[in-house]
């Protein structure tokens, strides 16, 4: 068990609507990223926060956003979905000078 | 830009050696990691060797890095049916503070 929570583990819902995915970091990780594994595009990075700003931005699309709290839970908000959104979705938390420990996962189907 | 390579498959005999191989092509790579993933399961960290170093030897695990040709692999040792799983090599500038950018992933699977 790596100390990350993601929940739900799964998710299914349609074409045109909007979903929030929740990530709790490991006791203590202030650094929160999120990441996108699909079967054509890999292990994709989307965003990272830390301490409750945003640090760096990768793959992200502009239909998605994320924020983190200031107990350091973090939330990815996915809206107008499409087909080629569903994805597993991974948070992943750290401390400085530690490696990224990853949650589970939420699998997200676009119907 | 940012690139990390690995083969998609392999398969050995269980108590054979497993070798995965991955390159990168960032020279200022720093961490170097390698994460396991079994069928419905989250990435498990398995180990990360610091650029200055050649060789990490854990249990099971050796991990070789040649940093001239950007060439990093796994060895695991005496390989076991429950080591079936993708292992995904991932590389950073600096470990904790930046994200990872990971390989597709090598598929391993174990014939007993």
């Amino acid at each position: 068990d790596s100390g990350v929570t993601q929940t739900p583990k799964h998710l299914i819902t349609a074409t045109g609507q909007r979903v929030t995915l929740r990530c709790s970091p490991r006791s203590g990780d202030l650094s929160v990223y999120w990441y996108q594994q699909s079967l054509d595009q890999g292990l994709q990075f989307l965003i990272q926060y830390y301490n409750g700003e945003e640090r760096a931005k990768g793959n992200i699309l502009e239909r998605f956003s994320a924020q983190q709290f200031p107990d350091l839970h973090s939330e990815l908000n996915l809206s107008s979905l499409e087909l080629g959104d569903s994805a597993l979705y991974f948070c992943a938390s750290s401390v400085p000078n530690s490696p990224l420990h990853f949650g589970n996962g939420t699998r997200l189907t676009v119907t | 830009g940012e690139d990390v390579e690995q083969s998609l498959f392999l398969s050995v005999r269980e108590g054979d050696s497993s070798v995965i191989n991955c390159t990168y092509t960032d020279s200022s790579s720093t961490y170097l990691y390698w994460y396991k993933q079994e069928p419905g399961a989250g990435l498990q960290l398995l180990t990360y060797i610091f650029s200055n170093m050649d060789m990490k030897q854990d249990q099971r695990l050796t991990v070789l890095l040649n940093k001239k040709d950007k060439h990093l692999s796994l060895r695991i040792a005496d390989t076991q049916t429950g080591d079936s799983a993708i292992y995904f090599c991932a590389e950073s500038k600096d470990t904790g503070r930046r994200a990872l950018t990971f390989g597709s992933g090598t598929r391993l699977q174990v014939q007993p």
